[in-house]
């Protein structure tokens, strides 16, 4: 098993939808949890942290749930630039960050 | 402020020969690291440096990769001899902290071909 695992996707919405990915992470002491965005041939960019309580950043909420030991993240009214691979990011202590595998967004304008 | 820098952007090489990828990282970061990208295995952690020394290289695939980070504003990852299978995008990171979990600031990549 995958210590951190995601959906590859690809998921094909249109503009003004509401799009939910779920990431997985196997080591129940894991401290920090992120998703990053990638676009197309660019490098990965912090889109924001997730916290215990759950956090929001504009059309973005991220979720956390330690017992299920998974992480969330949903966009609502998606735009085509929200176009891109999400990737979920979990650090498990010290030094170790694990980046999953990324999921394919395709939001058709 | 610059962000990471690394060069070269695009490098393509022939099977044997040594290969020199580049990174600056963004000034005042502490922790530098070295990641591979491929479709097949996304992105693998190489390794990675804190305060120049390195920490973890059990990332490194094979005995043909080594890195050095001589001083805090640079960092080279080389491959020797180079094989086809190296193909791959090439990210180096550096983040602020000693400690881990902190955000992540990525270089453009370098996007090696090994023919």
């Amino acid at each position: 098993r995958k210590e951190v695992e995601q959906d590859p996707g690809p998921f094909n919405v249109p503009e003004g939808a509401t799009v939910a990915f779920n990431c997985t992470y196997s080591n129940s002491a894991s401290q920090s949890f992120f998703w990053y965005r990638q676009d197309c041939r660019k490098e990965p960019k912090l889109l924001m942290s997730v916290y215990s309580s759950g956090n929001e950043d504009g059309r973005f909420t991220a979720q956390l749930n330690r017992a299920s030991q998974y992480i969330s993240l949903l966009i609502s009214d998606s735009k085509d630039s929200d176009s891109a691979t999400y990737l979920c990011v979990v650090h498990t202590g010290g030094f170790k960050t694990i980046f999953g595998a990324g999921t394919r967004l395709f939001v058709k304008a | 402020d610059a962000g990471v820098i690394q060069s070269p952007r695009h490098e393509v090489t022939e099977m044997g020969q040594e290969v020199t990828l580049r990174c600056k990282p963004i000034s005042g970061h502490n922790s530098l690291f070295w990641y591979r990208q491929t479709m097949m295995r996304g992105l693998e952690l190489l390794i990675y440096f804190n305060n120049n020394v390195p920490i973890d290289d059990s990332g490194m695939p094979e005995d043909r990769f080594s890195a050095k980070m001589p001083n805090a504003s640079f960092s080279t990852l080389k491959i020797q001899p180079s094989e086809p299978r190296d193909s791959a995008v090439y990210f180096c990171a550096s983040s602020p902290r000693l400690a881990g979990g902190d955000t992540q600031y990525f270089g453009p990549g370098t996007r090696l071909t090994v023919l």
